[in-house]
């Protein structure tokens, strides 16, 4: 099956500072999706993204789907920021997501 | 704001009981799902919804059950716990067929 796998595993900042998530997946999808899951458990969907780039405030994302890879930038990270951020990917032709192992991120004041 | 709600946070409950996990959205959506979250898998499709009364198997559906009698509500069943299905649950709606919006989660403990 697809394999959908994200790095760092984990990742410790400054407040302050720049960071870049990675996911790789291993088939062709139609579909990507990043979410981030608070400390608390809540998770948010942050951004749909097939292809291109996105962005939202601090955070953007790019997409290459001829190469397989999603990347998420988050810049001037701040402590709220902290949580496990997932991405997900759609494989052509289901409805079905598979989520990677996530990134586990902790932003310190 | 669409909001998702699941009936509990905790829940501790013993090895063989039936156990109800329930989740309530209120933005009429079509699809819905649950999810377990366990650490180092990410998380992964137990079953999901696509209609009153219609259901479809994720990919670890053994175990379990769904009902969805009301479009709002979504129950997972565990009909028979073991120490093996303790974990965090997620529950999430959709227009779409896939998830968009999730509850917080519920924690569920097989003693």
């Amino acid at each position: 099956g697809i394999q959908v796998e994200q790095s760092p595993p984990d990742l410790i900042l400054q407040e302050g500072a720049n960071s870049t998530l990675r996911c790789n997946f291993s088939d062709s999808v139609n579909n990507l999706q990043w979410f981030h899951q608070n400390p608390w458990g809540q998770l948010i969907n942050l951004f749909y993204i097939p292809s291109g780039t996105k962005q939202n405030g601090r955070l953007s994302a790019t997409t290459v789907a001829t190469e397989r890879y999603s990347l998420l930038y988050i810049s001037s990270s701040q402590t709220t920021d902290s949580g496990v951020y997932f991405c997900a990917v759609v494989i052509s032709g289901t409805y079905k997501y598979i989520f990677g192992t996530g990134t586990r991120l902790k932003v310190l004041a | 704001d669409v909001k998702v709600t699941q009936s509990s946070r905790y829940l501790v409950k013993r090895t063989g009981e039936k156990v109800f996990l329930e989740c309530v959205q209120d933005m009429d959506h079509e699809n819905m799902f649950w999810y377990r979250q366990d650490p180092g898998l990410g998380l992964r499709l137990i079953y999901f919804s696509y209609d009153v009364k219609m259901k479809e198997k994720g990919d670890i559906p053994e175990g379990y059950s769904v009902s969805r009698e009301k479009k709002e509500r979504f129950s997972l069943i565990l009909e028979s716990a073991s120490t093996n299905q303790t974990s965090m649950y997620l529950c999430a709606s959709s227009p779409t067929p896939l998830p968009q919006h999730f509850g917080d989660g519920t924690r569920l403990s097989i003693l």
